[in-house]
């Protein structure tokens, strides 16, 4: 969906890097969400945010930070990669009060 | 802990026949079930969605059938196609909070 967009949508990095994934929307909605999505485990939960000042920890968020620069953005950080953090990164969005989310194209991320 | 156990993993079937996958949750505070389709290189998108005050909902070739006593859902897709071919995942939620995921089927339909 063009709506929600993530750059970069691949990167290679090493080990120890700081690496940072951004996520923007122009859906106008106030809710947004990052996941992982790894084989055989499915979509977890790193940090979601149901506005600008409120930021809250999901099922994975050890080794992860996340910032709410403004309504239509947030990012998320990998302060030091390691090789388990090599997983394919969504962004999502939703506006409070309705049902659906929807996500953006994905970034695939390599850490060796 | 897993509160949305999805299966199976991985399905075939023939262009045709009928695509079932299943999922079963824990925490009876759930009350919004959705699947999203998901194609190669895509995001998830919401295919369709049921609440608990109802057992069934049918959207084109695609039907979910909700069993709240045994705290189960499936999705069925009828007639499936090659174009269906996509991985799916169930999902719940309690009210207005986060979704929980499962794991994710990846379909294939072959001709």
């Amino acid at each position: 969906d063009a709506d929600v967009t993530q750059t970069p949508r691949n990167r290679i990095t090493k080990t120890g890097k700081r690496i940072m994934l951004e996520c923007s929307q122009t859906k106008g909605h106030d809710r947004m969400y990052w996941y992982r999505q790894d084989p055989g485990l499915g979509l977890r939960l790193i940090y979601y945010s149901f506005d600008v000042k409120d930021i809250n920890k999901g099922e994975i968020s050890d080794g992860y930070s996340v910032s709410r620069q403004a309504q239509a953005k947030f990012s998320l950080s990998l302060e030091s990669a390691i090789p388990n953090q090599t997983a394919l990164y969504f962004c999502a969005t939703s506006f409070q009060g309705t049902d659906t989310q929807y996500f953006g194209p994905g970034t695939r991320l390599t850490v060796l | 802990q897993q509160q949305v156990k999805q299966s199976p993993q991985s399905l075939i079937v023939q262009k045709g026949g009928i695509s079932i996958i299943n999922c079963a949750y824990e925490n009876t505070a759930f009350d919004y079930f959705p699947w999203y389709q998901q194609f190669p290189g895509k995001g998830p998108a919401l295919l369709i969605a049921i609440r608990p005050d109802v057992s069934e909902k049918k959207e084109g070739r695609f039907t979910i059938s909700f069993n709240k006593s045994a705290k189960q859902f499936s999705l069925h897709i009828m007639d499936s196609q090659p174009g269906d071919s996509a991985t799916y995942f169930c999902a719940a939620r309690r009210g207005y909070q986060k979704v929980t995921f499962g794991i994710g089927t990846k379909l294939q339909v072959i001709p």
